[in-house]
This record gives C-alpha cells, sequence and structure tokens, in this order.
C-alpha cells in the first residue's frame, strides 16, 4: 500500500543544534515530495519541494531535504535551529504527478529550547 | 504575493446543519483540493477538482459532501447534514502543473 511514514512523532532541540526530521515513503516510482510547516493555529506552508534533478534540494528558513532513491527517503534538515521552528513538519507526497492528491505523512512536531 | 483566502476562519454548527465553507484560490490555478485535518491527526485528502469536476475524491467524502465552483472564482465545500465527527480544520488548496499546491489558513469547523 502507497504510505508516508515520518518515524519521530515528537522531536525536542536546543537552539542552535543541528536539526533531522525523517521521512519515508512508499510507492512504485519516485513520487514529487514536498516538506509542508504548520504552526499552531496556522495553515500549510511549503518549505521545499523535489520534482527531480539536483537530489538536495533548498528550501525557505534554511531548510534543505535530500532525496535518497535508494533508500525512499526525503529528510529535513537543517544545521542550526531557531526557536521560531517550534512546529509541526509535515512530509507529503504525490505520487504521479505534482497536481495529484498529496498524502501526507503523521507529522513531526518539533520543540526548540532556549 | 497571492494567497488562497478562505472564510469563515472559524465556524460553529449544530449537529445535522449544513455548512458551506468558502476558499478563493490564486486566479491562475486550474487544480483545487479540499483536505481536512482532526485535531492532532494528519491531513487527509477529501476531493480534487478539475476543469469543473471532480477528478478524485477520498473514501471520506461521501454523500454528505459536495463541491461547486459557480463563478469561476470561490470554490466552495459543502456538507449538508454535519456530524460530531466532522470537526476538523479544513483546508482549500490550488495548483497548476509542475508546481506544488498552495494552502489557505483553514476552516476550523466545530460541531456541537
Amino acid at each position: 500500500a502507497q504510505s508516508v511514514t515520518q518515524p519521530d512523532i515528537h522531536i525536542t532541540v536546543s537552539e542552535g543544534a543541528s536539526l533531522e526530521l525523517r521521512c519515508n515513503y512508499s510507492y512504485g516510482a519516485t513520487p514529487y515530495l514536498f516538506w509542508y510547516v504548520q504552526s499552531p493555529g496556522q495553515g500549510l506552508q511549503l518549505l521545499l519541494k523535489y520534482f527531480s534533478g539536483d537530489t538536495l534540494v533548498q528550501g525557505i528558513k534554511g531548510f534543505e531535504a535530500e532525496f535518497k532513491r535508494s533508500q525512499s527517503s526525503f529528510n529535513l534538515r537543517k544545521p542550526s535551529v531557531h526557536w521560531s521552528d517550534a512546529a509541526e513538519y509535515f512530509c507529503a507526497v504525490a505520487p504521479g504527478r505534482s497536481t495529484d492528491k498529496l498524502i501526507f505523512g503523521t507529522g513531526t512536531r518539533l520543540q526548540v529550547f532556549p | 504575493e497571492p494567497e488562497v483566502t478562505q472564510t469563515p476562519s472559524h465556524q460553529v454548527t449544530q449537529m445535522g446543519q449544513e455548512v458551506i465553507l468558502r476558499c478563493v484560490p490564486i486566479s491562475n490555478h486550474l487544480y483545487f483540493y479540499w483536505y481536512r485535518q482532526i485535531l492532532g491527526q494528519k491531513v487527509e485528502f477529501l476531493v480534487s477538482f478539475y476543469n469543473n469536476e471532480i477528478s478524485e475524491k477520498s473514501e471520506i467524502f461521501d454523500d454528505q459532501f459536495s463541491v461547486e465552483r459557480p463563478d469561476g472564482s470561490n470554490f466552495t465545500l459543502k456538507i449538508r447534514s454535519t456530524k460530531l465527527e466532522d470537526s476538523a480544520m479544513y483546508f482549500c488548496a490550488g495548483g497548476r502543473p509542475n508546481t506544488e499546491a498552495f494552502f489557505g489558513q483553514g476552516t476550523r469547523l466545530t460541531v456541537v
């Protein structure tokens, strides 16, 4: 069955520490891949996306993600976390085309301590 | 920068009542979507809409749900007879080929 897995439900880091949020997908072919961020009570903001080409993609707010076909992964990283990064992070895939419905992971809640 | 606008931001309704959630997508978008997020859960796809018809719908999108884009700008989601379990955040989104979907800020629906 097609699925998106975010193994970490909750992550806590100190401000200034590095961050990696994991995302694995299960599809027959390489889907379109996205990371969205949701601050409390807010909508979904796109951080970055991968459609094709360079497997390391840069996004907004200093985030980057690396697509690894062999591991069916699309992990999100940030070298130095800021307190304002505290939010819920969702990995999502569009199975066939960029305009396909998005399948979301269950999300990872990030807490940042000063 | 253009954005997807949803109204109202919060709606409270009594069980059994009809509600209409409204969305104004970005003007050059061709594909439109509704998603929902029950509190504390993941975002779930409800329906996609293209060329004035439903292109795909999920199992959640049963007969009590309907969508329409009556005037070429507003995109609405109607829930005919609300149930307690319809309480959720509802997100509208829009997109074009080879671009990501842009989401609105959501409408929080509370059914009492």
